[in-house]
């Protein structure tokens, strides 16, 4: 089984604090993905990751950024948290088996207050 | 560009009745993938099934069915005699083909109430 790990389920940080979040997998899978979720927006993608050091902005990519030194730790960084940055984030990993078809397998999430 | 719309919000049903979950796409693209996943109150999204926009067939796992109709852009989710544990919210995405990216619907909460 596939298994994506999130480091943090829930974060309270302040404004202007940078705040990490880390994503592992424990397979050898070459795409990694962070997503951001919202009520009534559905999944948004912030960033993904098709090897390391390799990155390509999603959709929605102000005021974060992200680093992948190794291939199973993707991290994605806020420099300087706002209120507006207060969601659930959903890290995912696409298997080289499934490199085709692209169905993703996702962790748990983190749940990141920004006070 | 590509667009997924999932026009119910909230659903919520009596356990033992069957509930369809709406899924409208759009896409130019002629080779497609389509995805449903279910998120229960744990949070991590489930991925249930895949299908390619070459192959219109509906499919059936137990309780669940897909009706796949290129026609009308639609991909709809059917539970038959729902059951608490249905409760989740589903998402239904799009990915074309040679794309990095799933794009997502807005989701459905359902609540199954027994």
């Amino acid at each position: 089984d596939v298994k994506v790990t999130q480091s943090s389920r829930y974060l309270v940080k302040r404004t202007g604090e940078k705040v990490f979040l880390e994503c592992v997998q424990d397979m050898d899978h070459e795409n990694m993905f962070w997503y951001r979720q919202d009520p009534g927006l559905g999944l948004r993608l912030i960033y993904f990751s098709y090897d390391v050091k390799m990155k390509e902005k999603g959709d929605i990519p102000e005021g974060y950024s992200v680093s992948r030194e190794k291939k199973e730790r993707f991290s994605l960084i806020l420099e300087s948290a706002s209120t507006n940055q207060t969601s659930m984030y959903l890290c995912a990993i696409r298997g080289t088996e499934n490199r085709h078809t692209g169905e993703l397998f996702f962790g748990e999430g983190s749940r990141l207050t920004v006070l | 560009a590509q667009k997924v719309t999932q026009a119910q919000t909230e659903i919520s049903v009596v356990e033992k009745e069957d509930v369809t979950l709406d899924c409208v796409y759009e896409t130019r693209d002629t080779t497609y993938y389509l995805f449903w996943y279910k998120q229960p109150p744990s949070g991590e999204l489930v991925f249930l099934i895949r299908r390619n926009s070459f192959d219109e067939q509906n499919e059936i796992s137990g309780r669940y069915s897909w009706n796949f109709q290129k026609s009308t852009s639609s991909f709809n989710f059917t539970i038959t005699a729902s059951q608490v544990v249905d409760s989740a919210v589903y998402f239904c995405a799009l990915r074309s083909k040679g794309a990095q990216k799933l794009v997502f619907g807005q989701g459905t909460r359902l609540t199954i109430n027994p």
